[in-house]
């Protein structure tokens, strides 16, 4: 089945910096990559996903990039900000089923 | 998301005993799906299912049951069989079809007595 890791486990930033999280995939055929937000006991919020059709896709001051060839995904926060502080996790999934395969997550602590 | 309704939100477990966790969703979502998550674990699909009536184990079914009478319910059965039950664990519901959202319960915590 599908193997989604994620790196760095933590990550800390200064408040106005840029926070990036990559993901790698095992499955060629996944086409499909969330990213979700969990903030401490509460729900995963879906923030951005992308489609393996696209490279790219932008939110404000979230981005995603998708590097098929690598088979790896990456999570770009501009401009962080203290609410910006909580785990992020990636996941994969491939078309013929809606299942998600997701990463350990990663601890985004954001400095003020 | 408003939609998906998880309930009780804390639950506790006897030895030997079978617990039920409720959840409904009023986004007419053909698929549901059950996670578990542990601390510094990601999340780890239980069961899921596409359509009514059919339902597939995920990577941890092993001492977990569930029903999908209802297009709005998917209820998760904790058996006494699965012995570690402590965890997070959380309902989701998308469109069917691959590469469709899953949206989130508020989750309930089990924890064993």
């Amino acid at each position: 089945g599908e193997n989604v890791e994620q790196h760095p486990s933590t990550l800390s930033v200064q408040e106005g910096d840029s926070a990036v999280i990559k993901c790698t995939y095992s499955d060629s055929a996944s086409n499909y990559f969330p990213w979700y937000k969990q903030e401490l006991g509460k729900r995963p919020q879906l923030i951005i996903d992308i489609r393996s059709n696209v490279g790219e896709k932008k939110d404000q001051r979230i981005a995603v990039t998708l590097n098929k060839t690598a088979k790896h995904f990456s999570l770009h926060i501009t401009e962080t900000q203290p609410e910006d502080s909580a785990v992020y996790f990636c996941a994969a999934s491939v078309t013929r089923n809606n299942r998600l395969a997701f990463g350990k997550g990663n601890q985004v602590v954001v400095i003020p | 998301d408003g939609g998906i309704t998880q309930s009780p939100k804390y639950l506790f477990r006897k030895e030997g005993q079978n617990v039920t966790l409720s959840c409904e969703q009023n986004l007419n979502h053909d698929a549901m799906y059950w996670y578990r998550q542990d601390p510094g674990q990601g999340l780890r699909l239980i069961y899921y299912s596409q359509i009514v009536n059919d339902f597939q184990k995920g990577d941890i079914a092993e001492g977990y049951s569930v029903s999908r009478e209802k297009k709005e319910s998917f209820p998760l059965t904790v058996t006494s069989a699965q012995k570690n039950p402590t965890a997070f664990y959380l309902c989701a519901s998308s469109r069917a079809g691959g590469g469709q959202p899953q949206h989130f319960g508020d989750g309930t915590r089990l924890s064993i007595l």
